[in-house]
């Protein structure tokens, strides 16, 4: 099974800076099988990101990503306050595993 | 547009049953994958089964094979998850999940709300 490691576990910033957010895979993944998602409190998960750079509709131009083997990371280029909630790495090249998030939450 | 409804959870005993629906419309439901995925009160995600568009393979994560069962009704549009012998672990709020782009090899592109299952005597 492949494990997604995440970090920082918690992020804390203002808005209008910038987020990196880390996900290290424990083999490689094909850069076609990573994902990112967002989730706030009480919603459901949101594909942010896919093809581990790709956005779909909807999905605004601050947030990217990039990576390969088993580094990945997610990019906020400036923060906005809707922004703020936890972000998950997906890998579903290997069966489907999560990594365990990173909070981004106001300073 | 897309929507994945959820229903069937509630408050069940440790060792009993309980059937999970989603209710999909929106899209041609029965070209997509079709998965389930939990998450524990204040814990990640985890992705619990997967069902090919046409009911032929079906793929469970480790700690559920033998107890849960994932099938599909391609005439009603739904997915269900039918889970035995439930314990106190499999507390979380569960959601199905699809893409529509063909091949379980994707993204899940589109969630419903969720079903809360509570395992407590």
């Amino acid at each position: 099974e492949i494990v997604l490691t995440q970090s920082p576990g918690t992020l804390s910033l203002s808005p209008g800076e910038r987020a990196t957010l880390s996900c290290r895979a424990s083999q490689s993944v094909s850069i076609s099988y990573l994902a990112w998602y967002q989730q706030k409190p009480g919603q459901a998960p949101r594909l942010l990101i896919y093809g581990a750079s790709r956005r779909p509709t909807g999905i605004p131009d601050r947030f990217s990503g990039s990576g390969s083997g088993t580094d990945f990371t997610l990019t906020i280029s400036r923060l906005e306050p809707e922004d703020f909630g936890v972000y998950y790495c997906q890998q579903f090249g290997s069966s489907f595993t999560f990594g365990p998030g990173t909070k981004v939450d106001i300073k | 547009q897309v929507q994945l409804v959820e229903s069937g959870g509630g408050v069940v005993q440790p060792g009993r049953s309980l059937r999970l629906s989603c209710a999909a419309s929106g899209f041609t439901f029965s070209t997509s994958p079709m998965h389930w995925v939990r998450q524990a009160p204040g814990k990640g995600l985890e992705w619990v089964a997967l069902i090919s568009y046409d009911g032929d393979n079906k793929y469970y994560t480790d700690s559920v094979r033998g107890r849960f069962s994932i099938s599909r009704d391609n005439s009603k549009n739904t997915v269900s998850l039918q889970m035995n012998s439930l314990r106190p672990e499999d507390a979380a709020i569960y959601y199905c999940a699809t893409t529509l782009r063909g091949s379980y090899r994707n993204p899940f592109e589109f969630w419903g709300q969720g079903t809360r299952v509570t395992v407590s005597s």
